[in-house]
């Protein structure tokens, strides 16, 4: 079964700094999708950034950049500039290509801006 | 709607009644995940549909957890003699077919006392 681990419960990063969140996963499939969705106070998910896993090149999204490691299972965020408006839960999600696409989630990160 | 909705925002039940949580999907998104997610935790699937049919139920935890989607839009989540331990934020996301791209709902929390 696949499995997704955030090992940081919680994170804190000044304002306009860079802070990185780590995930790793678990699988045996060579063809998945993962995923950053942010969650705020509101609950809504909100996705921040999507790698697909037969792409070498990492995706970045203005502020926010991953670094895919399919080797390693790893699939950490950088978030650049850090503002107020980061702070959220961020989670870590995985997509097995060709299934029903369910998502599978991490525990999570609680991200704090310090101003 | 431009996104998804959910009904109600927040309720509180006793335990042993009845519930019907409600979602209401981005118009033309035939895909519809149920996930659960309690405290301090991530989200666990429930159950997924494909139009109008339950395509994998898999994730409810027991037969007191249904839903339904009749006309392959709304979905209608339902728990039967709610206990404590489904007090949780009940999340429902709707998806393009085609896209791996969930769009999700503020959630419905629900507290059992």
């Amino acid at each position: 079964a696949q499995t997704v681990t955030q090992s940081q419960p919680e994170m804190s990063v000044q304002e306009a700094e860079t802070v990185t969140l780590s995930c790793t996963y678990d699988t045996s499939e060579s063809d998945y999708y993962l995923f950053w969705y942010k969650q705020p106070p509101s609950r809504q998910m909100i996705l921040v950034i999507r790698q697909e896993a037969y792409k070498q090149q990492n995706a970045t999204e203005n502020r926010f950049s991953v670094n895919f490691q399919k080797a390693a299972k790893s699939f950490s965020l950088k978030i650049s500039d850090s503002q107020l408006g980061d702070a959220a839960m961020y989670f870590c999600a995985y997509i097995r290509r060709g299934s029903n696409y369910q998502l599978i989630w991490g525990a999570g990160t609680k991200l704090i801006i310090k101003p | 709607g431009a996104g998804v909705s959910q009904t109600p925002s927040n309720k509180v039940t006793e335990k042993g009644k009845y519930v019907e949580l409600r979602c209401d999907p981005i118009s033309g998104h035939t895909a519809l995940y149920w996930y659960r997610q309690s405290l301090g935790q991530g989200p666990e699937f429930l159950i997924y549909f494909q139009g109008t049919g339950a395509a994998d139920d898999s994730g409810l935890p027991n037969d007191r957890f249904f839903a339904v989607r009749p006309e392959g839009s709304v979905s209608t989540l339902k728990i039967q003699r709610t206990e404590r331990g489904d007090s949780a934020v009940y999340l429902c996301a709707s998806r393009a077919s085609r896209n791996t791209e969930a769009f999700f709902g503020q959630g419905t929390r629900l507290t059992v006392v």
